[in-house]
């Protein structure tokens, strides 16, 4: 099956600093990628769509000047956390849905923790 | 109104027993449903996906969707302590977005 690879898995930094993290699809195009972040014990919760070739769809109450998304190519979106600070503490998912739309593929999540 | 809701649970049945999870949706033009399943700490993982009105069965898992209701359920039959996560519903609405209820708690007691 279609393979989404996110990393890093696990980041630790310091408040004020920015950590990039990145998201590729390894074996299919995706003009479209998900950005999700999900705090303990709750769902996903959609933060962005990344649109390869134009800029991001931010959901309400997303700052998009404090995450910055970046989808170069067909198969890599990157989302950075710039100014990072202690609520910004998260589980990152990224996904990427099939070209038919027929299924999203997750990356592996990234652990950020802003101490 | 929140595109995806779920009932967040916890939810508690017996092993053997029948967990039903149900969601509803805002988007009346949604055409494509997934139940996902999520172990903590980890990314959701495919359990089914449907399209059409009805049932649709795969091994113990059967989905179920009622556009005419905006409502998806999931019903897991012979429930096994392994089945023990969160189910999250998603919705891929009209804009071409895939969006997540909340999640419920699924515990299957030994």
């Amino acid at each position: 099956g279609a393979v989404v690879s996110q990393h890093p898995s696990r980041v630790i930094c310091k408040s004020g600093t920015s950590v990039k993290i990145e998201c590729r699809s390894l074996d299919f195009q995706a003009t479209t990628m998900f950005w999700y972040r999900q705090f303990p014990k709750q769902s996903l919760m959609l933060m962005a769509t990344s649109n390869e070739g134009s800029k991001a769809t931010y959901e309400q109450g997303v700052e998009k000047d404090k995450f910055l998304i970046n989808h170069a190519s067909l198969t890599l979106s990157t989302l950075t956390v710039t100014s990072a600070h202690p609520e910004d503490s998260s589980f990152y998912i990224c996904s990427a849905p099939n070209q038919m739309n027929t299924e999203a593929f997750f990356g592996q999540g990234t652990r950020l923790t802003v101490v | 109104q929140k595109e995806v809701e779920q009932n967040s649970g916890p939810l508690s049945v017996p092993e053997g027993a029948i967990a039903s999870l149900n969601c509803t949706y805002s988007d009346r033009g949604s055409q494509s449903f997934f139940w996902y399943r999520q172990y903590s700490g980890k990314s959701p993982e495919l359990i089914m996906s449907i399209y059409s009105n009805g049932d649709k069965e795969d091994g113990r898992f059967t989905a179920q969707l009622n556009k005419a209701s905006q409502y998806v359920s999931l019903l897991i039959r012979d429930s096994q302590p392994s089945d023990s996560a969160t189910y999250l519903c998603a919705v891929l609405n009209t804009g071409n977005q895939f969006y997540f209820g909340t999640g419920t708690s699924l515990t299957v007691i030994p």
